[in-house]
């Protein structure tokens, strides 16, 4: 069964805070994506990256940084928790090779910054 | 601006009846397009995807239809069941899936 594991379910943090969020997936894709749900905004995109070590900005970067140093990890950090950042926090992968592929999600990390 | 708008944020059914969620999208490049279902406190699930060479795709329950003239997408749940209800994203992707951007989500609610 193809899995996405986010370390942690419920995190709270406090302003200021440095936070990493990990996301570890076993299914040897090569493409993976951090993802912000806030209401009436739907998953934003954060940061992807197609390979280890590349990274590219999603639509919302400002705040954020990622590192993808293993294949099977990508990791959100948080420079600087704001209230603004408290948010449901999703990973997702998917495979570059073929077409018509999908996004396997993780089960989500809710973020509460106070 | 939004480049996938589901414009209705919630849809209540009947059970045994047909839910139909839209989805509409501005960016024509877009080649493919799926819809993910996703409950309180868990990820999002695959559901149903349709790329821009078929205007229709069907998973039991599930059928998806695309109109590229009109740059919108349906999927319709026949019949609606309670374990149905939760919220429903369209996604599309201008790569045939490399990237995907999402709608905002319609909350379904199956009534017994």
């Amino acid at each position: 069964d193809v899995k996405v594991t986010q370390s942690s379910r419920y995190l709270v943090k406090r302003t200021g805070e440095k936070v990493f969020l990990e996301c570890v997936q076993d299914m040897d894709h090569e493409n993976m994506f951090w993802y912000r749900q806030d209401p009436g905004l739907g998953l934003r995109l954060i940061y992807f990256s197609y390979d280890v070590k590349m990274k590219e900005k999603g639509d919302i970067p400002e705040g954020y940084s990622v590192s993808r140093e293993k294949k099977e990890r990508f990791s959100l950090i948080l420079e600087s928790a704001s209230t603004n950042q408290t948010s449901m926090y999703l990973c997702a992968s998917s495979s570059s090779r073929g077409i018509y592929t999908e996004a396997f999600f993780g089960q989500g990390t809710r973020l509460t910054v106070v | 601006d939004q480049q996938v708008k589901q414009n209705s944020p919630s849809l209540s059914v009947q059970e045994g009846r047909i839910s139909i969620l839209n989805c509409d999208y501005t960016n024509s490049m877009f080649d493919y397009f799926l819809w993910y279902k996703k409950y309180p406190a868990e990820g999002p699930t695959f559901l149903i995807s349709i790329s821009s060479i078929k205007d229709k795709n069907e998973d039991g329950r599930f059928t998806v239809f695309l109109n590229k003239s009109a740059k919108h997408l349906s999927l319709h749940i026949v019949p609606s069941q309670p374990g149905d209800s939760a919220v429903y994203f369209c996604a599309a992707s201008e790569n045939y899936g490399q990237n995907f951007v999402f709608g905002p989500g319609t909350r379904l609610s199956v009534l017994p």
